[in-house]
C-alpha cells in the first residue's frame, strides 16, 4: 500500500458524459501527478500540481482539467468523454518535487461506452 | 524532450534463471532514472532509482540496475527470478531542472515459468 488513495476504482460511463476522479496523496506530500495508461499510448503524464498550483502540463486534452485543493487532495475532471478516453488513470504523489520518489495510487479504471 | 525505449516488450524466463531488462533513453539535459513494477491489476511500485553517485543501484526484491551515461542506458537485472516476479516493468526518466514529470517506456512484460 503506497498510501495514495484513488476513488472510484472503476467507472463506466457513456460518450459525451463528464466524470471526476479523486486522489488523496500520502500524508505530508505536496505534489500530485496524474498519468493515463492506455493500450495504444502507454503511460503518459497529464498534469502536476504542487501545493495547490499547477506546475507542469503534459499531453492533457483541453476536455480534461484538474485542480488541487487546500487539503491537498486532487481531482481530475474529464468531460465530453470519447471511447478513446477509456484507460487507467493513476495519481502519484511526492513530498515536494525533484528527486523525491513518486508514489502511485491503485488507479481508476475508466470505461467509456 | 526525453524519450525512453525499452528494447524488449516480452521476456519469458524460467524460475531461478537470471533476467535482464534493457532500457535506453535520450535527453539533452541531466536525468534521474527509475524502474517501476506493475503487478496485475495494481498500481506502480518503485523498484529502484538512480539520482547520482554510484552507477550500480540496488533496489527491492533483489533487483539492481546499472547507469551507463556513455550508452545512455539503465538496464535492470536480477540474478535469480521467482514466479512472483511475473509482472510488467517500466523504465522511466525525469529531467532536471526542467521538470520532474516521469516519461515512461512502453513496458516489458516478464513471465516467469516453473
Amino acid at each position: 500500500d503506497s498510501g495514495v488513495t484513488q476513488t472510484p476504482k472503476h467507472l463506466i460511463t457513456a460518450t459525451g458524459q463528464r466524470v471526476t476522479l479523486r486522489c488523496s496523496p500520502r500524508s505530508g506530500d505536496l505534489s500530485v501527478y496524474w498519468y493515463q495508461q492506455s493500450l495504444d499510448q502507454g503511460l503518459q503524464f497529464l498534469i502536476q500540481y504542487y501545493n495547490g498550483e499547477e506546475r507542469a502540463k503534459g499531453n492533457i486534452l483541453e476536455r480534461f482539467s484538474a485542480q488541487q485543493f487546500p487539503d491537498l487532495h486532487s481531482e481530475l475532471n474529464l468531460s465530453s468523454l470519447e471511447l478513446g478516453d477509456s484507460a487507467l488513470y493513476f495519481c502519484a504523489s511526492s513530498v515536494a518535487q525533484g528527486r523525491e520518489t513518486q508514489y502511485f495510487g491503485p488507479g481508476t479504471r475508466l470505461l467509456v461506452l | 524532450a526525453q524519450s525512453v525505449t525499452q528494447l524488449d516488450s516480452q521476456v519469458p524466463v524460467f524460475e531461478e534463471a537470471p533476467v535482464e531488462l534493457r532500457c535506453n533513453y535520450s535527453s539533452s539535459v541531466s536525468v534521474y532514472l527509475f524502474w517501476y513494477v506493475q503487478y496485475p491489476n495494481q498500481g506502480l511500485q518503485l523498484l529502484l532509482k538512480y539520482l547520482s553517485g554510484s552507477t550500480l543501484v540496488k533496489g527491492i526484491n533483489g533487483f539492481e540496475a546499472e547507469f551507463n551515461k556513455s550508452q545512455t542506458s539503465f538496464h535492470l537485472r536480477k540474478p535469480s527470478v521467482h514466479i512472483s516476479d511475473t509482472a510488467e516493468y517500466f523504465c522511466a526518466v525525469s529531467e532536471y531542472p526542467n521538470d520532474y514529470k516521469l516519461s515512461f517506456g512502453a513496458g516489458t512484460t516478464v513471465t516467469v515459468r516453473a
